[in-house]
């Protein structure tokens, strides 16, 4: 089955830097790559997907890339802001099958 | 984006009893809802995957006579935790997925506290 691994666990970033999140996967047939965000009591909201058929998609000041040749992909948050502080997933799921396979989660805490 | 209603948000209960915990996808057809299990600071683990109108695919390690999944209409699955121990006590999410685009819409999840 898929393995995704996911660094950093904890990132804290001062506010107005950047922050990145990296994943990695295993299956090949893995097709989908969606972001989560989830704050604290929570559940997770999606706050940005990619599919293997591009390399990058932005939206506003989040981005993910896309290296299926390496089988990783990545969350980039410039101009972090306080509000950004929360657990990020990451996930990824095959074509073949409906089943989520999230990573370990990353604790973003931007410094005002 | 659709909308994916959980209820309750948070329920205390005493060791012995069950507890329903319902999942309503508001503005879609929910083909497919999961079941998640959420410790404090870890990853979401995935308990059930459930089809409207058939059983749950149970995953590995999750028992189906404790954990029981009810996905009787598009719109809403129920997950019903039978004879609840302090050890079930745990952040419980849902999620519905439809069509073939496979994207998950999550509920806010529900907290069960087993005195």
């Amino acid at each position: 089955g898929e393995n995704v691994e996911q660094h950093p666990s904890t990132l804290s970033v001062q506010e107005g830097d950047s922050a990145v999140i990296k994943c990695t996967y295993s299956d090949s047939a893995s097709n989908y790559f969606p972001w989560y965000k989830q704050e604290l009591g929570k559940g997770p909201q999606l706050i940005i997907d990619i599919r293997s058929n591009v390399g990058e998609k932005k939206d506003q000041r989040i981005a993910v890339t896309l290296n299926k040749t390496a089988k990783h992909f990545s969350l980039h948050i410039t101009e972090t802001q306080p509000e950004d502080s929360a657990v990020y997933f990451c996930a990824a799921i095959s074509h073949t099958g409906n089943q989520f396979y999230f990573g370990t989660g990353t604790s973003l805490t931007v410094i005002p | 984006g659709a909308v994916v209603s959980q209820h309750p948000s948070w329920v205390i209960c005493k060791s012995g009893t069950s507890v329903k915990i319902e999942c309503r996808s508001l503005d879609f057809q929910a083909t497919t809802m999961f079941w998640y299990r959420q410790f404090p600071k870890q990853s979401l683990m995935l308990m059930a995957t459930s089809n409207e109108g058939s059983k749950a695919t149970y995953e590995q390690g999750v028992e189906k006579d404790k954990f029981l999944i009810n996905h009787a209409s598009l719109t809403l699955s129920t997950l019903t935790v039978t004879s609840a121990h302090p050890e079930d006590s745990s952040f419980y999410i849902c999620s519905a997925s439809a069509g073939a685009k496979n994207i998950q819409y999550f509920g806010a999840g529900t907290r069960l506290s087993v005195l």
